[in-house]
């Protein structure tokens, strides 16, 4: 069973600290990563993917450890909008459309 | 830009109903889906289709039908609907199958309860 496994949290964290959170999978022939935020109550939207060699997007930094199999999200500088669950997605060696799993997710809350 | 368009929002069905939950897309996608997600758990894969009139089942096909005969909608079926069917369906569009750069496009949700 191909597994992608998160810490559900919740992640309580002041605004204007780091915070960052793991996702390890387990089919080591993982081809694609994804992270998704969730609001509440509200429908997925891509974050951002990631790449081998890891990847930024403002306050955001995503790494892969194909090693370890895990994944990573960094937030720097947090806001409070950044408060929201994060969804860790990975794509399976050979599969198509029906090849992504969803993890479970990780809860943040940044607090004022 | 509509993007992923779901009715209805909300919905109550009484055990053994059927319904039908509506999705369609304008972003001229071929790949679309549908996801349902229980309370702290993740998306799971209910169907799928890879273009106008092709459509396989994912994960947790059972209890749902689909079809697709435009490449704009993709309408899932629920027949004598159960409790175990209570949740919130997604319905999501990419414009590859894995999603790709710009990733799934996903439909602002259908909330079910089976009462």
């Amino acid at each position: 069973r191909k597994e992608v496994e998160q810490d559900p949290g919740p992640f309580n964290v002041p605004e204007g600290a780091t915070v960052a959170f793991n996702c390890t999978y387990s089919n080591s022939a993982s081809q694609s990563f994804f992270w998704y935020r969730q609001d509440c109550r509200k429908e997925p939207k891509l974050l951002m993917s990631v790449y081998s060699s890891g990847n930024e997007d403002g306050r955001f930094t995503a790494q892969l450890n194909r090693a370890s199999q895990y994944i990573s999200l960094l937030i720097r500088d947090s806001k409070l909008s950044d408060s929201a669950t994060y969804l860790c997605v990975v794509l399976h060696s050979g599969g198509g459309a029906d090849g992504l799993t969803f993890g479970k997710g990780t809860h943040l809350i940044i607090q004022p | 830009n509509a993007g992923v368009t779901q009715t209805p929002k909300f919905r109550i069905l009484k055990i053994g109903q059927s319904m039908t939950l509506q999705c369609a897309q304008d972003m001229n996608h071929n790949y679309m889906y549908w996801y349902r997600q229980d309370p702290g758990m993740g998306l799971k894969l209910i169907y799928y289709s890879v273009g106008a009139g092709i459509t396989d089942k994912g994960e947790v096909p059972n209890g749902y039908n689909v079809s697709r005969s435009t490449t704009e909608d993709f309408p899932l079926r629920l027949e004598l609907a159960a409790p175990s069917q209570t949740s919130v369906y997604f319905c999501a569009s990419s414009q590859t199958g894995t999603g790709g750069y710009y990733g799934y496009t996903f439909g602002s949700g259908t909330r079910l309860t089976v009462v």
